[in-house]
């Protein structure tokens, strides 16, 4: 199996402007998760979904964050507007239940000017 | 909710020491305590995981150790290399909660 895949691996966008980061988890994999982080706050969990539904989004920020999961291969995180404070790096991960292992994402660096 | 604190934030070594990292934790009910490394551009990889049914593990040069007690646990890395300089997280897991709480990150440099 290729991992866990995000895309894209570097964005910069300026202020104001939607930003989608995607992610294809391991297949078979029935959870699915996002996680931020930055020097400032580590590493934060934002949201995790169970057989693609969100079951805690307690982690989201703001509503300007939203996520989606369409279906067992796919996710998306939106930042919509997106502000300097969201610059940070964003991981997607899954498992195959929450205690095993999790397997995470090259990561996405977001740039936000 | 659970706390992980982790220490410390930066260790270096030189090549062949030990080096240990140590966490705690708050919530008793926590039973599943994973460390993972992340190298520079990289997502975090576990190396090495134990349960509270047991108060040790070991592969190869890395071991675990939990005191559940204390609630606290710790990694060792033997005869360390420059290949194990890295960012390492220990986390925590409670039974009946999905979510892994990450400690802060210890930056290890190994010096040939």
């Amino acid at each position: 199996d290729a991992g866990v895949i995000q895309s894209p691996r570097h964005e910069v966008t300026e202020m104001g402007q939607e930003v989608t980061l995607r992610c294809k988890p391991i297949s078979g994999h029935d959870y699915l998760f996002w996680y931020r982080q930055t020097m400032m706050r580590g590493l934060e969990l934002l949201i995790y979904f169970n057989n693609n539904v969100p079951i805690d989004d307690s982690g989201m920020p703001e509503d300007r964050f939203s996520a989606k999961m369409p279906n067992a291969s796919f996710s998306t995180l939106k930042i919509q507007p997106s502000e300097p404070r969201d610059s940070a790096v964003y991981f997607c991960a899954s498992s195959l239940a929450p205690s095993y292992e999790q397997y995470f994402g090259p990561g996405t660096r977001l740039t936000v000017t | 909710g659970e706390n992980v604190e982790q220490h410390p934030s930066t260790l270096s070594v030189q090549e062949g020491d030990s080096a240990v990292i140590k966490c705690t934790y708050s919530d008793s009910a926590s039973n599943y305590f994973p460390w993972y490394k992340q190298e520079l551009g990289k997502g975090p990889q576990l190396i090495i995981d134990i349960r509270s049914n047991v108060g040790e593990k070991k592969d190869q040069r890395i071991a675990v150790t939990l005191n559940k007690t204390a609630k606290h646990f710790s990694l060792h890395i033997t005869e360390t290399q420059p290949e194990d300089s890295a960012v390492y997280f220990c986390a925590a897991k409670a039974t009946g909660f999905q979510k892994l709480v990450f400690g802060t990150g210890t930056r290890l440099l190994v010096s040939p």
